[in-house]
Formats: C-alpha cells, sequence, structure tokens
C-alpha cells in the first residue's frame, strides 16, 4: 500500500522559513516524479514545484521562484520543500505528490497545513 | 499559463441519479507524444484529493465503474452514472500537458 506522509507544517512569522518533508513507501520512490501542491481556501489547488526522478531537474512556479527549493534524497524515500521568505499568501495545506512516467499512476498524501501570520 | 474552468461549480444530485461535469482548457491538452494529460480528482469532505480517471478516460485502481471520463482538445466530461452516498465532495479536472500544471476551480457535488 502506498503512504505518502508530510510533516514540517506550523506557524511561522512572514518572512520566516519552514522545511517541510514527506517520506514515502509502498512504491518505487526513486522512479517517480514528486511535486509539492497546495490548497488554500481562496486560491483552490496550486501546483508548487516538482522535481525529476534523479534530483536532475526542478521546475516551480513563479510565486515561489527564488523563495522556495524542492530537494529529494532517494536513499532515504524523502521529499524536502524549503520555504523562504514566507508571505501571508503562502498560507495553504501542502500536499506531497508523487506521479510516474506518463501519469499512469500517481498518489496524494494527507497534507500538512502551513499558516504564515504574524 | 492554461487556465481550466469547469462547470457547474455546485451540482445537487439526487441518488441513483445520473451527474455530469465539464471542465474547458484554454489551449488544447494535447502533448507532443499524442497523448492528453486530463486527469480528474475527487476530495472528499475532510480528505486529501484522490486521482479517479487520467488521460482523459482511463479509470485508476479501485475506482468504480459508474465513473468515465471523454473529451478531447479542450473539452473534457466527468460522468456518474448512478450517485451514491459516497461520492458528495468537490471534483477537479487538472492538466499536465503545459507549464505549470493547473487545477480547475471544482465542481461540489451534494445528495438533494
Amino acid at each position: 500500500e502506498v503512504h505518502l506522509v508530510e510533516s514540517g507544517g506550523g506557524l511561522v512569522q512572514p518572512g520566516g522559513s519552514l522545511r517541510l518533508s514527506c517520506t514515502a513507501s509502498g512504491f518505487p520512490f526513486s522512479s517517480f516524479w514528486m511535486t509539492w501542491v497546495r490548497q488554500a481556501p481562496v486560491r483552490g489547488l496550486e501546483w508548487v514545484a516538482n522535481i525529476k526522478q534523479d534530483g536532475s531537474g526542478k521546475y516551480y512556479v513563479d510565486s515561489v521562484k527564488g523563495r522556495f527549493t524542492i530537494s529529494r534524497d532517494n536513499a532515504k524515500n524523502s521529499l524536502y520543500l524549503q520555504m523562504n521568505s514566507l508571505r501571508a499568501e503562502d498560507t495553504a495545506i501542502y500536499y506531497c505528490v508523487s506521479y510516474s512516467d506518463g501519469w499512469n499512476e500517481a498518489y496524494w498524501g494527507q497534507g500538512t497545513l502551513v499558516t504564515v501570520s504574524s | 499559463d492554461v487556465v481550466m474552468t469547469q462547470s457547474p461549480l455546485s451540482l445537487p444530485v439526487t441518488l441513483g441519479q445520473p451527474a455530469s461535469i465539464s471542465c474547458r482548457s484554454s489551449q488544447s491538452l494535447v502533448y507532443s507524444d499524442g497523448n492528453t494529460y486530463l486527469n480528474w480528482f475527487q476530495q472528499r469532505p475532510g480528505q486529501s484529493p484522490r486521482r479517479l480517471i487520467y488521460k482523459v478516460s482511463n479509470r485508476d485502481s479501485g475506482v468504480p465503474d459508474r465513473f468515465s471520463g471523454s473529451g478531447s482538445g479542450t473539452d473534457f466530461t466527468l460522468k456518474i452514472s448512478r450517485v451514491e452516498a459516497e461520492d458528495v465532495g468537490i471534483y477537479y479536472c487538472m492538466h499536465a500537458t503545459h507549464w505549470p500544471p493547473a487545477f480547475g476551480p471544482g465542481t461540489k457535488l451534494e445528495i438533494k
């Protein structure tokens, strides 16, 4: 059975930093693209960043470029998101999502809540 | 960026009756490899999204066959042949053809 478990969310002040983690099991982690998707009440579901199987390609949406960094450790079946210079509009549930080449398989974690507020 | 729209945004349905959700994209979702990367997700209350359909019409493992997807180019449809109580939730279409991937605003299905 596939499991994706996020951690690291919490309350942070504007301008602060957080590091999210996602631990995966039940599928060949190193063969899957990994992604962070966030969900905020007003803006709905939004793609944040994704990373290729071997970590050689990283892609970010414009709103987080230069502030967020996605990374992975295939030896630990883990995905990370370093979030710096956080803003109120980054407040959301952050989901870890995995998908195979061609999108034949896709899995979501349960999410971790990030709240940016003073 | 490709914009995804859905209609209706609210869908009250009687148990046992069919339901249909439309999804439209601002550009064709046919990728250079010939595939159309259009997915449908279901989000039940208090849960994370779960994928139902991939590449327009392929059901994910464990998805009941009352769910079906169709369409091409820029127009897509998710149909539920007979709505059950467990189908209550929000349904999202999502494309993965262009960068960045994008979701529709969601359609909230409720029981009348």
